[in-house]
């Protein structure tokens, strides 16, 4: 069983819906990283939070410490959104990535 | 957030020769920077670790001999993959983190695609 689990692997939606995703994991942690990677390959850092909600434009992400959960959500999903989404935890001092959430958001 | 550069984003090079990657941080100092690698559709595997001034610390099963890892400033790390072989294309993300505030979070790179033939 992976450390950090992701869901769902992969996502599609339409232009306009709101968007979900969630990541357990199962190690102590400092803090969560949630990563955008579009198709040319760079990363992105969308949040890092070790408690409540942060919230930027049209991304949420919200951690819960206690269960060892955290959710991304993005409003108002557009096409420009699809990308692979990725949970990391900072373990010590290392970063334990998650499998990614695929997403593909159509017009 | 910080910025952080690699270079080259691209290169192929022919099996048996030696490639080498940059990754800078262009407008704060890393004392620690992050070598990972990405086979497609996965996600990435932390290679090696390098603090300024030290040898790396490499993870399991990554070899210190054929990736070499240096780390001479406080802006720049690179990896050099000595002997390419087709094995090693892969996607190579750095990334850069600075204990400076307390805080550790990791900025990364664009990644180097790399293509050996």
């Amino acid at each position: 069983k992976n450390e950090v689990e992701q869901s769902p692997q992969n996502l599609t939606a339409q232009e306009g819906e709101f968007i979900t995703i969630n990541c357990s994991y199962s190690v102590g942690i400092s803090a969560l990283h949630w990563l955008q990677q579009h198709p040319g390959g760079g990363i992105v850092s969308l949040f890092m939070l070790s408690s409540g909600k942060k919230k930027h434009g049209r991304l949420i992400a919200t951690i819960n410490i206690q269960e060892k959960h955290s959710s991304l959500h993005i409003t108002a999903s557009h096409p420009r959104d699809s990308a692979v989404y990725i949970c990391a935890v900072y373990n010590t001092d290392k970063l334990i990535f998650g499998t990614g959430t695929r997403l593909q958001v159509f017009p | 957030g910080a910025v952080v550069s690699q270079h080259p984003s691209r290169v192929i090079c022919k099996s048996g020769t030696s490639v080498k990657i940059e990754c800078r941080s262009l407008d704060f100092q890393a004392t620690t920077m992050f070598w990972y690698r990405q086979f497609p559709k996965q996600s990435l595997m932390l290679m090696a670790t390098s603090n300024e001034g030290s040898k790396a610390t490499y993870e399991q099963g990554v070899e210190k001999d054929k990736f070499l890892i240096n780390h001479a400033s406080l802006t720049l790390s690179t990896l050099t993959v000595t002997s390419a072989h087709p094995e090693d294309s892969s996607f190579y993300i750095c990334s850069a983190s600075s204990l400076s505030g307390g805080s550790f979070e990791q900025y990364f790179g664009p990644g180097t695609r790399l293509t050996v033939t």
